[in-house]
């Protein structure tokens, strides 16, 4: 069973608004999270992450909130540029397994100008 | 700096036949690893490795075989590939002792198994 679950595989948003990409965990032992851009034919890129010990970290149009309670961070895009067109993983390590990582299966974001 | 170097980009095998991914970084990272991405099932980890001669297990790691004999190198090796093993490959590599969103993933290599 995925520990971790994107559960919209594609968000359709307009030039300048808001986009929210949710990402939902099972494991409680995970205590570091990211959220990676891939464009087509290219590796990941890392684009931001929060520790547990936060509930939101900020990094210019990017955004993450974490919500360990409901086991949830979403990734906040304001404003959606066209730049920004990409598949995004959600991703979460523990602290005592070093640089392993598990992967959400995705979401797809298409922004329209 | 070339960063993280996969080799070849595009490949396809019969079922049965072995082949090599190669994977290169020239950063002097401790930490490497591959992974392989399906639709729908994100990236999950397939072997790694924390220094030369050192390997280890990960989440799905059926059918392939790793070694590292050298700091910049890390092969993943399919002795024989099946239909199963269709996906693209991606290689990560880290300095060991940084956090996890300093890994530095390779452009990739999209596999075939007919």
């Amino acid at each position: 069973d995925q520990q971790v679950k994107q559960n919209s595989p594609s968000l359709s948003v307009q030039e300048g608004r808001i986009s929210i990409l949710n990402c939902d965990y099972t494991n409680s032992m995970f205590d570091y999270f990211l959220w990676y851009k891939k464009y087509p034919a290219e590796g990941p890129t890392f684009l931001i992450s929060i520790s547990s010990i936060k509930d939101k970290n900020e990094d210019g149009r990017f955004t993450v909130f974490l919500n360990k309670s409901a086991k949830h961070l979403s990734l906040h895009i304001v404003p959606s540029q066209p730049g920004d067109s990409a598949v995004y993983f959600c991703a979460a390590s523990e602290n005592d397994a070093g640089n392993k990582l598990t992967f959400g299966g995705g979401t797809r974001v298409l922004v329209k100008p | 700096n070339a960063g993280v170097t996969q080799t070849p980009k595009f490949q396809v095998l019969k079922t049965g036949q072995s082949m090599t991914l190669q994977c290169a970084q020239d950063m002097n990272h401790e930490y490497m690893s591959w992974y392989r991405q399906d639709p729908g099932m994100g990236l999950r980890l397939i072997h790694y490795s924390v220094g030369a001669g050192i390997t280890d297990q990960g989440e799905v790691p059926n059918g392939y075989n790793v070694s590292r004999s050298t700091t910049e190198d890390f092969p993943l090796r399919l002795l024989s590939a099946a239909p199963s093993q269709t996906s693209v490959y991606f290689c990560a590599s880290s300095h060991t002792s940084g956090r996890a969103d300093e890994q530095y993933f390779g452009p990739g290599t999209r596999l075939t198994v007919t």
